[in-house]
């Protein structure tokens, strides 16, 4: 089957750095991808991972260990627009990507 | 187009009504993805097209959703007798193939009253 965890909430103040962790357990997998959600808007993509390790974008890195089914996203300097819901997606040899409740991260000033 | 378009933006319909909601892809994409999003929310996965051919319908709530694509281009999405509790955002989107990352739309806000 399959099975996915996040934190469902994260608050921290700006200019700090925050970790977002996800395990998850899904057939067929082949990667894991990150998305962010503001209030009202569409999810949109922020990075993916098909191997173990970091990616870095900016200030937005994210990690993958494929053996313990685990990743995480981690922002840095985090700024009051950083206030959004962030999904890690697990990609699945049945395409049926799913999203989740995700995490809801609050930037305090 | 641009990026993936959803219309309308926004319904409000009756209890008992159908209504159709409609995703223009961005061109090229052969995948297309539709999603529920109820108010606080995650995503609930609903439906996901490979070209025109819809490989998994597991995810649709009851026979009273359905969804088809054409021209492996738009799609529409389709609640017959609607209920209250699918009042929700309904997202589409697209991505140039399955294993790649998605594109979405803005979503169209449906209230039931």
């Amino acid at each position: 089957g399959q099975s996915l965890e996040q934190p469902s909430e994260v608050t921290a103040v700006e200019g700090a750095i925050v970790q977002i962790n996800c395990t998850y357990q899904t057939s067929g997998f082949y990667g894991l991808s990150w998305y962010q959600q503001h209030d009202g808007g569409a999810p949109t993509f922020l990075s993916y991972n098909a191997l173990d390790g970091l990616e870095e974008t900016g200030r937005f890195s994210s990690f993958l260990s494929r053996s313990d089914s685990y990743g995480y996203l981690l922002l840095q300097e985090l700024q009051m627009k950083d206030s959004a819901s962030y999904f890690c997606v697990p990609g699945s040899g049945t395409y049926k990507y799913i999203f989740g409740t995700g995490t809801r991260l609050k930037v305090l000033a | 187009g641009a990026g993936v378009s959803q219309s309308p933006s926004n319904k409000v319909t009756e209890k008992g009504k159908d209504v159709e909601l409609r995703c223009d892809p961005i061109s090229g994409h052969t995948a297309l993805y539709w999603y529920r999003q109820r108010l606080g929310q995650g995503l609930e996965f609903l439906i996901y097209f490979q070209g025109n051919s819809a490989p998994d319908k597991s995810g649709l709530p009851s026979d009273r959703f359905s969804a088809e694509r054409t021209g492996e281009s738009v799609s529409t999405l389709t609640i017959q007798r609607t209920q209250q509790e699918d009042s929700a955002v309904y997202l589409c989107a697209s991505s140039f193939r399955v294993n790649e990352k998605l594109f979405f739309g803005s979503g169209t806000q449906l209230s039931v009253l």
